[in-house]
């Protein structure tokens, strides 16, 4: 069955410091790929997606991920973070056949002042 | 433009009682999924809905859960008599068209139950 792990889920950054969050999943096929971002109180909001093409994505507010096939890999990365990012970030995959999202368990990022 | 509605944003239910969450898509969308998110857990796929239709629910525990999208109105997911273990954020998406794989899904706030 198709997974998503996300490795870190608690990440503490002072601002300025450059972000990476893993995301792994597991499934042999065609996949589409996600980062959503979860401010306190919000609901989930789209960063950027993967579908084809340029594996290098860039989404909103400054971030962007990489798709590495051969490591099943989409780790979300922003070089420089900001105190407004302190969020929830979860990574979710879909077989590129169906709808349904498979998602992680999500990233709790906490960016100090 | 109104993004995904959802309410209530908490819910506290006693064991036994009845929980209705309600989703209201965004204008114009016509395809609604819900996903719950257990403690510690990353979200999962329960249901797929168009309007009047149940697309896909295999992701709904078999017994005391049920979804309905009407004509008019918003979606509702029903739990029966809830137990500690439907204590869960669920979460609502809706998308615009054919509900495709490339369709991207916009997801509501949630509705985070507590079952006492």
């Amino acid at each position: 069955a198709q997974s998503v792990s996300q490795h870190n889920h608690h990440v503490i950054l002072s601002e300025a410091a450059s972000l990476e969050l893993g995301c792994n999943y597991s499934y042999g096929g065609t996949v589409n790929l996600f980062w959503y971002v979860q401010y306190p109180g919000q609901h989930l909001q789209l960063l950027l997606k993967y579908f084809s093409g340029d594996p290098l994505v860039k989404g909103i507010k400054g971030f962007e991920a990489e798709f590495i096939k051969s490591k099943f890999s989409f780790n979300l990365r922003k070089p420089s973070v900001q105190w407004s990012d302190t969020a929830e970030y979860f990574c979710a995959v879909n077989d590129a056949g169906t709808y349904k999202y498979i998602f992680g368990t999500g990233t709790r990022l906490k960016v100090l002042a | 433009n109104a993004g995904v509605m959802q309410n209530p944003r908490h819910l506290v239910r006693r064991r036994g009682q009845e929980a209705r969450l309600r989703c209201s898509p965004m204008k114009g969308h016509s395809h609604v999924y819900w996903y719950r998110q257990l403690p510690e857990e990353g979200l999962k796929f329960m249901v797929y809905l168009q309007k009047e239709n149940i697309i896909d629910e295999s992701g709904m525990p078999k017994e005391r859960f049920s979804a309905e999208f009407p004509k008019e109105g918003p979606s509702i997911l029903r739990i029966q008599q809830v137990v500690r273990g439907d204590s869960a954020a669920y979460f609502c998406a809706s998308s615009p068209s054919s509900g495709g794989a490339r369709e991207t899904q916009y997801f509501g706030p949630g509705t985070r139950l507590l079952v006492l």
